[in-house]
């Protein structure tokens, strides 16, 4: 099964509500990387983190690793009804940088 | 610059039949992977193919089976089809190991 967990499962906001979803993993991850799946789509690769304790910002979105590298957040600001989807974080597992493991992901609804 | 081609995008097949689906990676990505991707679910790692040979595998049985071809083209074939294998198949492809994936649009699988 999926050993990287994400919450909330759901989400639901108000346009211009702030959004985050957490990511966490009970292994050490090499890096971790954040993906959105828009309904009826295919997911698309937002972002990768890899140093300790990182925060790369992308416009309204923010994402942070942890120190310990095993959690992660994704924060979007003032949700726009194009933010929503389903939000999967992924990183490496089983020793293996190849095997890609995905949350479940959390599904973020905003009403407009 | 295309993306990552899957083909076909929809099919149904009943139980016990065999299935190949397609994959063509992005333009520059020599690795190829195939996720499985049940409703409501996060995408399941099935495994992975670079220069032509499987590199990592995923917890699924020995029915499902891949190849890659020179032109980093690949297969994904399913045997003894079960109304458990209903799913989206993706194709994800990376420029190397530790890049984020390109993910195709998938192929729908039903198996009735």
């Amino acid at each position: 099964g999926q050993q990287v967990m994400q919450i909330p499962q759901y989400q639901h906001v108000q346009e211009g509500e702030d959004f985050t979803t957490y990511c966490n993993s009970s292994t050490t991850l090499s890096n971790i990387q954040w993906y959105k799946q828009r309904p009826g789509g295919h997911p698309v690769f937002l972002i990768q983190l890899v140093k300790s304790g990182e925060v790369k910002k992308q416009k309204r979105l923010t994402f942070q690793f942890g120190e310990a590298k095993k959690n992660s957040s994704l924060h979007i600001t003032a949700t726009q009804t194009t933010d929503v989807g389903t939000y999967f974080c992924a990183g490496p597992r089983g020793g293996s940088n190849y095997k890609l493991t995905f949350g479940k992901g959390t599904l973020l609804t905003v009403n407009p | 610059d295309a993306g990552v081609t899957q083909s076909p995008t929809h099919l149904i097949k009943t139980r016990g039949q065999q299935v190949t689906l397609r994959c063509s990676p992005k333009s520059g990505h020599d690795t190829v992977s195939w996720y499985q991707q049940a409703l409501g679910q996060g995408p399941q790692f099935i495994f992975q193919y670079y220069e032509e040979e499987e590199r990592q595998r995923g917890n699924f049985p020995d029915r499902f089976s891949g190849h890659q071809f020179p032109n980093y083209s690949s297969e994904l074939n399913v045997n003894a089809l079960l109304l458990g294998d209903s799913a989206l198949y993706l194709c994800a492809s990376s420029p190397r190991v530790g890049y984020g994936y390109t993910f195709g649009s998938g192929t729908r699988l039903t198996v009735v």
